[in-house]
C-alpha cells in the first residue's frame, strides 16, 4: 500500500471549513484513499473513502486530484467536536489491513 | 445500541499474569480485528479474522492469541504479560472487503491495559 504523508498539525476556526491535505504520490490504480479520525480517548471513526472521483457524505467531502497523487478532506463547517487526529490511508481493493500513520492533529478553535 | 463493545475498559495487572480482553459486535459483520495503540499513539493492526478464520497475523509475539468462538466475537488472550504490553487495544469489525474497496471499519472504545 502506498505511503501517505500529512502535516502533523493544523488549526481551524470554528464554523470555517477545515481542509486537510494528504500526499500519496506512489498510489497505485487499485488503491483507495480512506480517511479516519480519532477523537481523544476514543476508537478511530471512519469518515469517507474514494478511488478517483470526488466524494461527499454527511460528514465530509473528499477531493482527489486528477493524477491521484494527493487528496484533501474537507469538513465544511468545523465544530469543536471535530478536534481530533485525522488519518489518510491508502488501501488496495479487497485488503483489510489499515495502516495508521501519524496523521494530522486538527484543533478547532472557538 | 453499542455496535462494537469491549470489556474491560481498563485493565491493570502485574507482569507475568495472563489476561483476556473480550470484543463483541452486533453489526453482522464478517471480519473482526485487533489493533494496538502504544504510548506514542501509533495504531497498528495485530490480527484479523474473517468468519472465525485468521486472515491477518502481523508480527506479534505468540504470547498473544486471538480466539473467535463465532463471527460476532473476537477475544484476545495475552500470556505472561510484559511491561511493553501496556497500551490501548482496540477491537474493530467490518463487512467483507469487496471489489468496490469498501472497508469501513467500526472500532470499539478501547481497553487500556497497564502492566505493572
Amino acid at each position: 500500500d502506498a505511503k501517505t504523508t500529512q502535516p502533523p498539525s493544523m488549526d481551524c476556526a470554528e464554523g470555517r471549513a477545515a481542509n486537510l491535505p494528504c500526499n500519496h504520490s506512489t498510489i497505485s490504480g487499485n488503491e483507495y484513499v480512506y480517511w479516519y479520525r480519532q477523537i481523544h480517548s476514543q476508537g478511530p471513526q471512519y469518515i469517507i473513502h474514494g478511488l478517483k472521483n470526488n466524494e461527499t457524505n454527511e460528514m465530509a467531502s473528499l477531493i482527489i486530484t486528477e493524477d491521484r497523487k494527493s487528496s484533501t478532506l474537507i469538513l465544511p463547517h468545523a465544530t469543536l467536536r471535530d478536534t481530533a487526529v485525522y488519518y489518510c490511508i491508502s488501501l488496495k481493493t479487497g485488503a483489510n489491513n489499515l495502516f495508521f500513520g501519524t496523521g494530522t492533529r486538527l484543533t478547532v478553535i472557538p | 445500541d453499542t455496535a462494537v463493545s469491549q470489556t474491560p475498559k481498563y485493565l491493570v495487572t502485574q507482569m507475568g499474569n495472563d489476561k483476556s480482553i473480550k470484543c463483541e459486535q452486533n453489526l453482522g459483520h464478517d471480519t473482526m480485528y485487533w489493533y494496538k495503540q502504544d504510548s506514542k499513539k501509533f495504531l497498528k493492526i495485530m490480527f484479523s479474522y474473517n468468519n472465525k478464520e485468521l486472515i491477518i497475523n502481523e508480527t506479534v509475539p505468540n504470547r498473544f492469541s486471538p480466539k473467535s468462538p463465532d463471527k460476532a466475537h473476537l477475544n484476545l488472550h495475552i500470556n505472561s504479560l510484559e511491561l511493553g504490553d501496556s497500551a490501548v487495544y482496540f477491537c474493530a469489525s467490518s463487512p467483507r472487503a469487496t471489489w468496490q474497496g469498501v472497508n469501513e471499519q467500526f472500532f470499539g472504545p478501547g481497553t487500556r491495559l497497564t502492566v505493572l
